[in-house]
């Protein structure tokens, strides 16, 4: 079946280095979902990508689309304490809305 | 605050027991979601209702089971629990049942089977 696959599991940086995700699909996406989990917290929904080539940022964050729509990956530009926390990837799992999650990227950032 | 509400916070309970779990979705979407999050498989989508009906199940064991009412909130059953159905159960609403619609997570039941 269709898997969505997320690297690296873990990243540890010091506060104010660059950090990025990479999630890669089996199958070629209609499009991709970013959301973001903080400690003790719910998955919070970031963007979505839905262009070939697309790129969007978010004031710190830059998000890509994969011109053949298969991967994926975010970056953060200087992190910061807040943006502790783990970042999932999502593609769609069905026609019917449901999502399939990368296992996701835990960020720590040392101060 | 998504305005996604589910109860309770906190589940304890002892295996071979049955739960049930209730989600509240957003004013005004259709569609629940559940899925599960445990710490090695990550967030599995279990089931999806849209407007009363199920429309997708994914990794749901047969002892699981779910509705959604007609005000739209949705309950969530574990039967014959087992030490490896302790997890966060999270559900999430949207709109419509798109896999372009966002989806909004209410805060999960942590549920812990002893």
């Amino acid at each position: 079946g269709q898997q969505v696959m997320q690297i690296p599991q873990y990243q540890h940086v010091q506060e104010g280095e660059d950090f990025t995700t990479y999630c890669n699909s089996s199958t070629t996406l209609s499009n991709i979902q970013w959301y973001k989990q903080r400690p003790g917290g719910h998955p919070v929904f970031l963007i979505q990508l839905v262009k070939s080539g697309e790129v969007k940022k978010q004031k710190r964050l830059t998000f890509q689309f994969g011109e053949a729509k298969k991967n994926s990956s975010l970056h953060i530009t200087a992190t910061q304490t807040t943006d502790v926390g783990t970042y999932f990837c999502a593609g769609p799992g069905g026609s019917q809305g449901n999502l399939i999650f990368g296992k996701g990227t835990k960020l720590s950032v040392k101060p | 605050d998504s305005g996604v509400t589910q109860t309770p916070k906190h589940l304890i309970t002892a295996t071979g027991q049955r739960v049930t779990l209730r989600c509240s979705p957003r004013s005004g979407d259709l569609s629940v979601y559940w899925y599960q999050q445990s710490l090695d498989q990550g967030l599995q989508f279990l089931i999806h209702y849209y407007n009363g009906e199920e429309r997708a199940k994914g990794n749901i064991l047969e002892r699981f089971s779910a509705q959604q009412f007609p005000d739209l909130h949705s309950e969530l059953n574990l039967s014959s629990l087992e030490l490896g159905d302790s997890a966060l159960y999270f559900c999430a609403s949207s709109v419509v049942p798109s896999a372009t619609d966002t989806q909004y997570f209410g805060p999960g039941t942590r549920l812990t089977v002893l």
